[in-house]
Order: structure tokens, then sequence, then C-alpha cells
């Protein structure tokens, strides 16, 4: 059974505070690893599809950076805004065809 | 345009009915899921379909059963629902069986009463 993790469970920053947090994987049979966004009531949403150990992704104020020797990924918020309130998701694969195991998300609140 | 489209997005029925969710991708995609979320929120895969064809089946139990007209197309049908059906379910396209980055509908809420 594979093991996804994600810290903290919630979050709760100040409007301009920068934030970061933590997806755990299992470090063995490595395929990719995904970051989704997904806000209440909306579908998730893809922001970062990573694959090579030391990727380093960003889009605006978010960026990912990609450990799969010891297995963990770290999504950083950048300066957070309310809008960026949402739960982020990271879902693991071990290879193609399978199915990607998500972990349990880290909900965040950015208090104006 | 939408690109994974559900519907019904809520959907309140009695326990013992019979009911069905479709889903719709317009991104021209080989593969779609069918996805439950848990109580604890997590997402747990349910089916898998490339091309009509059946390629992933958890183990659900076989009142659920998909149906895949065209590979546009996967429906949920669940056969004498119960309370324990209640949960969101998420359908969900990728272009290919081996492409990761999965396309989401915005999910529709059973509850079973």
């Amino acid at each position: 059974i594979l093991n996804v993790e994600q810290s903290p469970q919630s979050l709760h920053v100040q409007e301009g505070d920068s934030t970061n947090f933590t997806c755990s994987f299992p470090s063995s049979n490595f395929y990719a690893l995904h970051w989704y966004r997904w806000e209440t009531a909306k579908s998730p949403e893809a922001l970062f599809v990573m694959t090579l150990n030391g990727d380093e992704k960003k889009k605006g104020r978010i960026s990912a950076t990609l450990n799969t020797k010891e297995g963990y990924s770290y999504l950083y918020i950048k300066g957070s805004q309310p809008e960026d309130s949402a739960t982020y998701l990271c879902a693991f694969y071990i290879s193609y065809g399978q199915n990607f195991v998500f972990g349990p998300g880290t909900r965040l609140s950015v208090l104006p | 345009d939408t690109a994974v489209s559900q519907t019904p997005k809520y959907l309140v029925t009695q326990m013992g009915n019979d009911k069905s969710i479709k889903c719709e991708q317009n991104l021209g995609h080989d593969t779609m899921y069918w996805y439950k979320q848990d109580s604890k929120k997590f997402l747990k895969i349910m089916f898998s379909y490339n091309n009509k064809e059946l390629i992933i089946n958890e183990t659900v139990p076989n009142r659920f059963s998909p149906k895949s007209p065209d590979k546009a197309h996967l429906n949920l049908h669940i056969n004498s629902l119960e309370l324990g059906d209640s949960a969101v379910y998420f359908c969900a396209s990728t272009r290919t069986p081996e492409d990761t980055e999965a396309f989401f509908g915005q999910g529709t809420r059973l509850t079973v009463v």
C-alpha cells in the first residue's frame, strides 16, 4: 500500500506571508509527482508535474521542488494572497498505467 | 468550454434506488477515470477506461458499473444505493494512460438518505 503524506494538514497565514508545505512519498519506484490546487466546489487543478530528482518548477508566486532520493516535495507560496486559499494536493505515481495515489492535502487559509 | 463536465452536480436519492452520474470530456483524451472522495477527503480511484476499454478496476462493490459508450464519455451507474455510497465522485481524464496530468470534473455530491 502506497503511503503519501502531506504536512501540515491545515495552515493559516496572514496575507503577505510566505509559506511552504510538504508531500512525502515512497522513494522507491518513483515515476512522477503532481501538485494540484483544489478550491471547494471546483475541480482539482494541476499546478506542477515533476519527474526528475532536483526538479524545481515555478508558476508566479508558487514554486515546487522535488527530492526523489529522500521522498519529498515542497510547495512554496511567496507573499500569500487570500485567493491562494485552497487545498493543495500532491499525487504520486509509481508508473504509468497505474492509478496515482493522492495525499490527504494541506488546507491553506490566507487571512486578509 | 468546460473540459471535463459531470452531471448532475448534486444528487439526493433514497436507499435502494439506482442512479447514474455522467461524465464527458472534450479534450480528445483517450483515458478517463472515476474517483471517490472518501470520508477523510482522500481521492481514491475506482475505475479507469482507455478508449472504451476497462484498464483499472479497483475493489469497489459490483453495484458500481462504469459504462463508456465512446472515449469522450464515462458514466457511472450505481445500483441499490446504500447510505455508505454518500460521497463526492470525481471524473477525470488524461491524454493517454501513460500521461500523468489529469483534468478533473467538478464533482458530483451524492447523498443517499
